[in-house]
């Protein structure tokens, strides 16, 4: 079957660097998403790992590593702003391709 | 550029009702998928349609459909409700590349 895995909730401190974690299972896999979504709000991406290495984009950089079936998304210079659940999700591939997501981390951070 | 128009925003129903909720991609966009959103188990894939063809479909039961016109409208129906389909319903278009999904912001239903 197909599992992702992340932390449920973690919380951190304005200005500090916070590092979620996402481990998969999957076959077909073709890529990895990251998405945030506010409270009561659409989800956003935010980046995308078809290969293993980092990728950065302004505070925010998501690393992965296939043979390992892990990532993680690290958020630098944290603002209260980066408070809401980030959403591992993956690629898929088997006769047609979808995006499969994990349940979602909750970030809280505290002033 | 437009984004993902989803109508209604919100809906009322009572469980045994069917109900249709719409979903315009934004223009270009021939891929629309599908998810259900809830607390407790995130977001479940229904199905994603590609020119009017169903291409993928998740594990949900046959009281949900979809179907997608020649303009790339999509339409998902769920007939014969039950308390257990309340949820928000997020609809996400794309081009099937690395820019991965551009969601609506979802019709919440409620099933009472």
């Amino acid at each position: 079957g197909q599992n992702i895995d992340q932390p449920t909730e973690m919380t951190a401190t304005e200005g500090a660097i916070v590092q979620i974690n996402c481990t998969y299972q999957t076959s077909g896999f073709n890529g990895l998403f990251w998405y945030q979504q506010h409270a009561g709000e659409a989800p956003t991406f935010l980046s995308y790992n078809v290969l293993d290495g980092l990728e950065e984009k302004g505070r925010f950089s998501s690393f992965l590593s296939r043979s390992k079936g892990y990532s993680y998304l690290l958020l630098k210079e944290l603002q209260m702003k980066d408070s809401a659940s980030y959403l591992c999700a993956v690629r898929v591939y088997s006769s047609a391709s979808k995006i499969i997501f994990g349940s979602g981390t909750r970030l809280s951070i505290r002033p | 550029k437009a984004g993902v128009t989803q109508t209604p925003r919100y809906l009322i129903k009572t469980r045994g009702q069917q109900v249709t909720l719409s979903c315009s991609p934004i223009s270009g966009h021939r891929s629309v998928s599908w998810y259900q959103q809830t607390p407790g188990q995130g977001l479940q894939f229904l199905f994603e349609y590609f020119s009017e063809t169903q291409r993928n479909k998740g594990n949900f039961p046959g009281r949900f459909s979809g179907r997608q016109f020649s303009n790339s409208r999509s339409e998902m129906n769920v007939s014969t409700l039950e308390l257990g389909d309340s949820a928000l319903y997020l609809c996400a278009s794309s081009l099937g590349d690395s820019r991965g999904y551009t969601f609506g912001s979802g019709t919440r239903l409620t099933v009472v």
